[in-house]
């Protein structure tokens, strides 16, 4: 059941460039949703927020954008850095809920 | 910065063996959750805990798993008669609000199941 998808599972940026992750998702009572980035042999490690009262969160060079009607959020990344390199997830709640559900993760390669 | 600690970080054990996951939440956290990554897959939720008691679990978390506070710092994951498909990352987080907050993940255990 895949309430949460990442269709691209890789990405290779320039460094410097713009990097911009999507997720897509299905449950329409989804209203809180982050994405994690993580390294291997680490857990997740917390990155950005949104909530569903908002189309856009911006935290640095992060900015995470909801299109609600679409189901479809996005991470960019402005400028791109080598040290972004890591794999990054998307995960989604629902306020009737504790759990969070993930997606399968885009590895994201910066190329110095 | 607050850490979520999980030990060990990589527990090997034969199938049929019961093992236990350890983990010391942030200390002023209130709620606590189970995770787990098969490799080459998505994060999945096992479990969440608030109150000494289960709050929300998943359909994998069957007869098989169980969770206790024995002690107010340590949260622990028991999997009893381990099987193969068991062997996953298995990551620990705490909050100190609702999930909708975020969480702070620990760095994991890689339970190989042999």
């Amino acid at each position: 059941d895949q309430q949460v998808k990442q269709n691209s599972p890789s990405l290779s940026v320039q460094e410097g460039r713009i990097s911009i992750l999507n997720c897509d998702y299905t449950n329409s009572m989804f209203d809180y949703f982050l994405w994690y980035k993580k390294y291997p042999a680490e857990g997740p490690t917390f990155l950005i927020s949104i909530s569903s009262i908002k189309d856009k969160n911006e935290d640095g060079r992060f900015t995470v954008f909801l299109n609600k009607s679409a189901k479809h959020l996005s991470l960019h990344i402005v400028p791109s850095q080598p040290g972004d390199s890591a794999v990054y997830f998307c995960a989604a709640s629902a306020d009737t809920g504790n759990q969070f559900y993930f997606g399968t993760g885009t590895s994201l390669t910066v190329i110095p | 910065e607050p850490e979520v600690t999980q030990t060990p970080s990589h527990q090997v054990t034969q199938m049929g063996q019961e093992v236990i996951l350890r983990c010391v939440p942030i200390s002023n956290h209130l709620y606590f959750y189970w995770y787990r990554q098969i490799l080459g897959q998505k994060v999945e939720f096992l479990v969440s805990f608030y109150n000494n008691e289960i709050s929300e679990k998943s359909e994998i978390f069957d007869d098989q798993f169980s969770v206790e506070r024995p002690d107010g710092s340590n949260f622990t994951l028991k999997i009893r008669s381990t099987k193969l498909e068991d062997s996953a990352m298995y990551f620990c987080a705490s909050s100190r609000q609702r999930a909708n907050y975020g969480y702070t993940f620990g760095s994991g255990t890689r339970l190989t199941v042999v």
